[in-house]
């Protein structure tokens, strides 16, 4: 089956502007997580949505947000872009998350803010 | 709060053993997670630990021990490609949503 799909794969986007990041979860996964990577910092978590709900989220600011869909693709928006956005944003999808499966990650939008 | 360590860097040589710690202080526990991210790709699945002891997966093995909070990945047979990084995570339990928390990472560089 077709694994996590997201778009786009690059983005360059000057300070002030907004920038909204797409991701399709593996077929029949209702959990979609957000992580931000940079050089040093590793991965770290934003926020995930289950079944349209956002269950959990990380210690970013109210610029960055997002929402799910039915279908259970997600979108992630990040407003009045700064330098220090820039970064390797990845989502992962997971099966049921009563039980501890394991994340699939698409391989990343990388966002670069000029 | 939670927090998880790992080194930042290991080298090693081709052929040899490595062996990287990952120490964890969560609220919940629901499982350690390894993963492995070769440079510019998605990190992928490398194994999986929710019981303490060893699971074993061909030239990789994970082990936890969940009293000490602590985990170790370990490589045998040392190859060029293990050259990456290696991501801990440890997934909460039902009160945090089962959120899956990743550490910095350990840059593993095998030489030859």
């Amino acid at each position: 089956k077709a694994g996590v799909t997201q778009t786009p794969r690059y983005l360059i986007k000057t300070r002030g502007q907004q920038v909204t990041l797409s991701c399709s979860p593996i077929s029949g996964h209702r959990s979609v997580s957000w992580y931000q990577q940079t050089p040093g910092q590793g991965l770290q978590f934003l926020f995930e949505y289950f079944s349209e709900t956002q269950r959990n989220k990380g210690n970013f600011p109210g610029r960055f947000s997002g929402r799910q869909f039915s279908n259970s693709r997600s979108e992630m928006n990040v407003s009045t872009l700064e330098l220090g956005d820039s970064a390797l944003y990845l989502c992962a999808s997971s099966g049921d998350t009563d039980r501890a499966t394991e994340a699939f990650f698409g391989q990343g939008t990388r966002l670069t803010v000029v | 709060g939670q927090n998880i360590d790992q080194p930042t860097e290991m080298t090693a040589t081709e052929g040899a053993i490595v062996q990287i710690n990952c120490t964890y202080q969560t609220s919940g526990f629901n499982g350690l997670f390894w993963y492995q991210q070769h440079a510019g790709e998605a990190p992928t699945f490398l194994s999986y630990n929710v019981l303490d002891g060893l699971e074993e997966k061909g030239r990789f093995s994970s082990f936890l021990s969940r009293s000490k909070g602590y985990s170790y990945l370990l490589l045998k047979e040392l190859q060029m490609k293990d050259s990456a990084s290696y991501l801990c995570a440890v997934r909460g339990t039902m009160d945090s949503s089962y959120k899956l928390i990743f550490g910095s990472g350990t840059r593993l560089l095998v030489r030859p």
